[in-house]
Order: C-alpha cells, then structure tokens, then sequence
C-alpha cells in the first residue's frame, strides 16, 4: 500500500538555505495533507497543513505546496535550523466536516542540516 | 500548551500475555485515534473512537484489540494476547472538530 510516498528517503542541507521535502499521493480521495517532523522516541509534531482548495499554505519559516492535478506536495523551510534536523512526514486524509478521518503516511525523510 | 500524553512509555510483555496501553488525549477534543509504526515501517491507522464507539478500524485492528474510553479522560488500547508481531511504537492521536491531529509520545510495546 503506497498511497503516500516519500521517494527521498534522507536530504542533507546547508544551515540558512532552503529544504524542499517532496511528497506524491495516488488516492484521488485524499483532500487534505498535513506535514510531521518527528524526532526519535517521540511522537510525531503537526507542522503545518493545506486543503485541495488552495495551492500555498504558509506559516513562519514553513511553506507547503500542492498541485492537485500532478498529486504532488512539497515542504519548504526557509531558512533552514540545526533544531530542523528530523524525520519528516507527509500524510493524508479525505476532507471532511467532522473530523474524524484516518490519516495515511509516507515512510519519512530524514533532513540533516549541517551547521 | 495541552498534550497528548500516553503511559507507559515501554512496555515489556511476553506472547501470550494481555496488555493495556494507556493515552489520555487533549481535553477538549473529541476524536481519539490509535497508530502504530514498526521498527523502520511507516506510521499505520489502527482504529479511530468518536461518541464512545469505534469510527473505523483497520485490517491490522482484529479481534485481539480492543479500545475503550473508560472515564472522561483515558483512553485505552488493549491487546488481548500479543503475538511478536505486535512490537512496536504505539502512538495515541485526539483532534477536535475538523482539526489537525496531535499525537503522543508513543509507548514502546517489546513482546518476547
């Protein structure tokens, strides 16, 4: 089952430049996808999340993107922080009302920024 | 800032034996949400609990687990009798309304 993938399994980048996480789908019924960062022996930590009606969602240092038509999302930290070193998650859901909804996972990224 | 919280944080058990791993989720949320994620798998659905009854469980989620929310507060995953393929991290999840999910720290389940 690999609904959500993650092709990169680890991405090594400069402190202070940018880190683009990539993340691809195939269920058509997925409408809402969400990022995770987690770091060992603890849970994974919501960073940010976008719906199929918009393409951009920002929040601080964190932007996410999302070309519905190619099932594409991308994560980008700009400027990137020894603290972002992690493993990253993309996830997905249907969208719906009531909340409520299992989320589906890629295998993870690990990003190492290197000081 | 509230917190998902989950105890214990490792549990040891042996095949066979029964265990109840224990979460109590954000207090004003109103799903409840376990996952799992075997040692360098990805992270996987079990079940999600709305309204004191099961919202939807997965292939993994058979007879042999249960949940239950027991008081206002707790919110329990058990295993009635755990195979070696039950080793894993257990992860809690609550969300509100329409919300993202916000996880626990995972409680470690070794079987021997």
């Amino acid at each position: 089952d690999q609904q959500v993938k993650q092709n990169s399994p680890s991405l090594s980048v400069q402190e202070g430049r940018i880190s683009i996480l990539n993340c691809d789908y195939t269920n058509s019924m997925f409408d809402y996808f969400l990022w995770y960062k987690k770091y060992p022996a603890e849970g994974p930590t919501f960073l940010i999340s976008i719906s199929s009606i918009k393409d951009k969602n920002e929040d601080g240092r964190f932007t996410v993107f999302l070309n519905k038509s190619a099932k594409h999302l991308s994560l980008h930290i700009v400027p990137s922080q020894p603290g972002d070193s992690a493993v990253y998650f993309c996830a997905a859901s249907p969208l719906s009302n009531f909340g409520n909804e299992k989320l589906t996972f890629g295998t993870g990224t690990r990003l190492t920024i290197i000081p | 800032e509230p917190e998902v919280t989950q105890t214990p944080s490792h549990q040891v058990t042996q095949m066979g034996q029964e265990v109840i791993l224990r979460c109590v989720p954000i207090s004003n949320h109103l799903y409840f949400y376990w996952y799992r994620q075997i040692l360098g798998q990805k992270v996987e659905f079990l079940v999600s609990f709305y309204n004191n009854e099961i919202s939807e469980k997965s292939e993994i989620f058979d007879d042999q687990f249960s949940v239950e929310r027991p008081d206002g507060s707790n919110f329990t995953l058990k295993i009635r009798s755990t195979k070696l393929e039950d080793s894993a991290m257990y992860f809690c999840a609550s969300s509100g309304l329409a919300e993202e999910q916000y996880f626990g720290p995972g409680t470690r389940l070794t079987v021997t």
